[in-house]
Parts: C-alpha cells; sequence; structure tokens
C-alpha cells in the first residue's frame, strides 16, 4: 500500500524559513516524479512543484519560483520542500503526491504551514 | 493562462451531472491530459480519472471523463449522496508546468 507521510509544518513568522518533509513507502520511490500541492484555507489546491525521476529537473508554479527548493533522498525514500522568504499568502495545508507524467497518483494527508506574526 | 470550472453544481441522487474545465484563452484538448480529482471537507484529495477519461484504481464506473466542445469533462451517471464534494481538474501546460482549476462544488440533493 502507498503510505506517503509529510511533516515539518508549523507555526512561522513571516520572512521566515521552513522545510518540510515527505516519507514515502508502499512503492519504488525513486522511480517516480513526486509533485508537492497546497490548499490555503478555504481555498481550492495549487501544484507547487514537481521533480523528476531521479531527480535532475525541477518545476515550480510562479507564486514559488526563486522561495521554494524541492529535493529528493532517493536512498531514504524522502521528499522535500525548502520554503524561505515566506508570507502570509504561503499559509496552506502541503499534500506530497506520487506522480506520473501529466497527473497525480496517490496522496498524503498533508501537513499545515501557518505563515503569521 | 487560468484553468476555469463552474464554482457550484448541484444534481439529484440518481441523476447525470457534468463538470467541465476550460481555458480562459484556447480549447482544452487531450494534449493538457487533463485529469480529475475529488475532495471531501477535511480529507486529501483522491485521484480519479486521468489522461482524459482513464479511471483511477478503484475508482466506480459512474465517473467517467471525456472532452467535450473544447473543454474536458467530468461526468457522474447515478450520482450518490456520498459524490458530495468538491472536484478539481488539472492540466498539463507544458515545461513541467500544471494547473489545477478553481475546483467545482458538488452538492446531491
Amino acid at each position: 500500500e502507498v503510505q506517503l507521510v509529510e511533516s515539518g509544518g508549523g507555526l512561522v513568522q513571516p520572512g521566515g524559513s521552513l522545510r518540510l518533509s515527505c516519507a514515502a513507502s508502499g512503492f519504488s520511490f525513486s522511480t517516480y516524479a513526486m509533485t508537492w500541492v497546497r490548499q490555503a484555507p478555504g481555498k481550492g489546491l495549487e501544484w507547487v512543484s514537481t521533480i523528476t525521476v531521479p531527480g535532475s529537473h525541477t518545476y515550480y508554479a510562479d507564486s514559488v519560483k526563486g522561495r521554494f527548493t524541492m529535493s529528493r533522498d532517493n536512498s531514504r525514500n524522502t521528499l522535500f520542500l525548502q520554503m524561505t522568504s515566506l508570507g502570509v499568502e504561503d499559509s496552506a495545508t502541503y499534500y506530497c503526491s506520487q506522480s506520473v507524467p501529466y497527473h497525480l497518483v496517490s496522496w498524503g494527508q498533508g501537513t499545515l504551514v501557518t505563515v503569521s506574526s | 493562462t487560468v484553468v476555469t470550472q463552474e464554482p457550484s453544481f448541484s444534481v439529484s441522487p440518481g441523476g447525470t451531472v457534468t463538470l467541465t474545465c476550460g481555458l480562459s484563452s484556447g480549447s482544452v484538448s487531450t494534449s493538457y491530459y487533463p485529469s480529475w480529482y475529488q475532495q471531501t471537507p477535511g480529507q486529501a484529495p483522491r485521484t480519479l480519472i486521468y489522461s482524459t477519461d482513464t479511471r483511477s484504481s478503484g475508482v466506480p464506473g459512474r465517473f467517467s471523463g471525456s472532452i467535450l466542445g473544447n473543454k474536458a469533462a467530468l461526468t457522474i451517471t447515478g450520482a450518490q449522496a456520498d459524490d458530495e464534494s468538491d472536484y478539481y481538474c488539472l492540466l498539463y501546460m507544458g515545461s513541467g508546468i500544471s494547473v489545477f482549476g478553481g475546483g467545482t462544488k458538488l452538492t446531491v440533493l
């Protein structure tokens, strides 16, 4: 069974940084692209970033480009999202997703990030 | 480019409803690899349809995807009470970038 468990969310002040992790199990992690999707409270889903296999390419939404960095450690079956220069607009539940070209396959339960002073 | 969806829709139990996914500029084709996701409040999304019309594993046959005119479409035939959810489409824009639609809140009553 595919399991994706996000962690690292919490309360951070505007301008601060946070690193999210996603522990993957139940599938061959190194053979799948992975994606971060976020959802602000009461709002819709927003595609944030995707990292390819084996991690040589990353793609970002314009809203996070230059501030967020996605990476993966295939030896630890773990996905990361380093977030810097956080603003209140980055407050959201962040989901990691197992991906194949062009769509999302399985989802974690999400981790909540709150940016507030 | 904005991906457009109806903000809300209503269907009677047992009825058929078609939700659409369009572009603020241009037409949606299979080249956008439209996919559809269902989300109930407080839960993670669930993948329903990918590559326009392929049902994800375990998804009931009452869910189907297609291209209707210049939009991607999700049709629910024989709607059930537990289909009351938010539905999101995702389009692949090329160069590694994907964009979600704003979502449709479906009410079954």
